[in-house]
């Protein structure tokens, strides 16, 4: 089955950008996400990219996917203290109901 | 706009009780929906999905069951609950066709105790 990992923790300063990666295994994924968790509370969307996409870009988020080495990361730039929370890579392929299969999460703290 | 709710956001419940979680979706219609299990150690294990009234599929043999009585209704039970089975539960919805993403409820933090 799909195997997703991630960096358990990461930190950096205020108003620096932060690099959080991703590896997956299936080569057939076909939709990448990524989820913030912020303490207590349920996971929110914050972007996710088609397959046959390089990069997307929103606002402070950028998505990049390297899709021969299986490796997405986002990069969030001018990061802020309210950046803190748990990032989950997540990634679907469709089967029986588009099951997502999460990484373990990657702790962000951004120290002042 | 879709919305879910669930509930309740907290519990503590003695060893060897029921449990009964609810979720509900609205503004949508037969979507995919979801339970998950974070466990302290933060990972997400997908519990039950379910593509359609009263089709369950369990990914994980345990003390739960999940059922899905109308379109937009999601429980999950227990007939006696474990200490191993306390945890943060999520309830998750998602189009069956689109690809924009999993929408998840605020959560229940169980406590068996």
């Amino acid at each position: 089955g799909e195997d997703v990992e991630q960096s358990l923790f990461l930190s950096v300063r205020e108003g620096d950008s932060s690099v959080i990666n991703c590896t997956y295994t299936d080569s057939s994924s076909t939709y990448l996400y990524w989820y913030k968790q912020e303490p207590g509370a349920g996971l929110q969307l914050l972007t996710y990219i088609f397959s046959n996409m390089d990069m997307k870009q929103d606002q402070r988020l950028t998505v990049l996917l390297n899709k021969k080495d299986k490796h997405l990361s986002l990069r969030i730039a001018d990061t802020q203290t309210g950046d803190s929370a748990i990032y989950f890579c997540a990634v679907v392929h469709f089967g029986s109901a588009r099951q997502l299969t999460f990484g373990s999460g990657t702790q962000l703290t951004v120290l002042p | 706009s879709q919305t879910i709710h669930q509930w309740p956001a907290t519990l503590v419940q003695p060893v060897g009780s029921p449990l009964s979680l609810e979720c509900t979706v609205e503004g949508t219609s037969n979507p995919n929906l979801y339970w998950y299990r974070q466990a302290a150690g933060r990972g997400l294990q997908l519990l039950f999905y379910s593509v359609g009234i009263g089709q369950i599929s369990s990914e994980v043999p345990q003390n739960l069951s999940a059922s899905r009585p109308q379109d937009r209704q999601f429980i999950l039970s227990s007939k006696k609950l474990l200490l191993s089975d306390s945890g943060f539960y999520l309830c998750a919805w998602s189009p069956g066709s689109d690809a924009g993403g999993y929408t998840f409820g605020s959560g229940t933090r169980l406590t068996v105790v």
